[in-house]
């Protein structure tokens, strides 16, 4: 069956560290998404992509890059990690280009930044 | 900003009651609604989506939605909760030509045995 995976599920990391967390998806979905989940905001948008080298930025982007060299992988790289980072991280990908569709959501990396 | 509320942070109903979590939608063109739920430690799961037609939508898992443009809302109902069902549920929309889910805070549900 076509998945989506995340990895790793869990990371500590140092404040100041890079950290990249993985996404790796089988349904040759074009579109991808990064989020983050926080007590009492929901799933907030980091960056999205649309196809291979395709980057666009989210709601909540600063701090974090993104990457779209094959239609599988959408790894998250946070440059200089910081505790106002620490979240859990959701990757998500959908097929449709031309209209709403689907997201299937991947079981989340949790991160912690001391 | 076009955006997604969601009224209730925590919802307590007893096994066998019926529910209704709500969701109400900032104005804005056509919005394709979404309710999701998330099991504790998983992924978001689609329960149901609403892009045009019949206001009444039926998901998976027993649960229903009503489109109401009138109220701006789209509120999640089940006749008869199960434990089961216990989770947190969001509700979502995609406006316009934008291709990106905008998610309200979420709705934790528990469950009385």
């Amino acid at each position: 069956d076509a998945e989506i995976t995340q990895s790793p599920r869990h990371k500590i990391t140092e404040t100041g560290r890079q950290v990249t967390l993985a996404c790796h998806q089988t349904w040759n979905h074009n579109n991808m998404f990064w989020y983050r989940q926080d007590l009492g905001h929901g799933l907030r948008l980091i960056h999205y992509s649309y196809g291979v080298q395709d980057t666009n930025k989210g709601e909540v982007s600063d701090g974090y890059s993104v990457s779209r060299s094959n239609t599988e992988d959408l790894p998250l790289t946070l440059e200089s990690a910081a505790s106002s980072q620490t979240s859990v991280y959701f990757c998500a990908s959908s097929e449709r280009t031309g209209g709403p569709g689907e997201l299937f959501f991947g079981e989340g990396s949790r991160l912690t930044v001391l | 900003a076009q955006s997604v509320t969601q009224p209730d942070i925590h919802i307590t109903v007893s096994e066998g009651a019926s529910l209704e979590l709500r969701c109400n939608y900032s104005y804005g063109a056509t919005p394709y609604l979404f309710w999701y739920v998330q099991s504790p430690g998983q992924g978001l799961q689609l329960l149901l989506k609403y892009f045009s037609g019949d206001t009444l939508v039926q998901g998976i898992k027993g649960f229903e939605a009503e489109f109401k443009r009138s109220q701006s809302s789209f509120n999640l109902r089940k006749p008869s909760v199960h434990w089961s069902d216990a989770a947190e549920y969001f509700c979502a929309r995609i406006s316009g030509s934008a291709r990106q889910l905008t998610f309200g805070s979420g709705t934790q549900l528990t469950v009385l045995p």
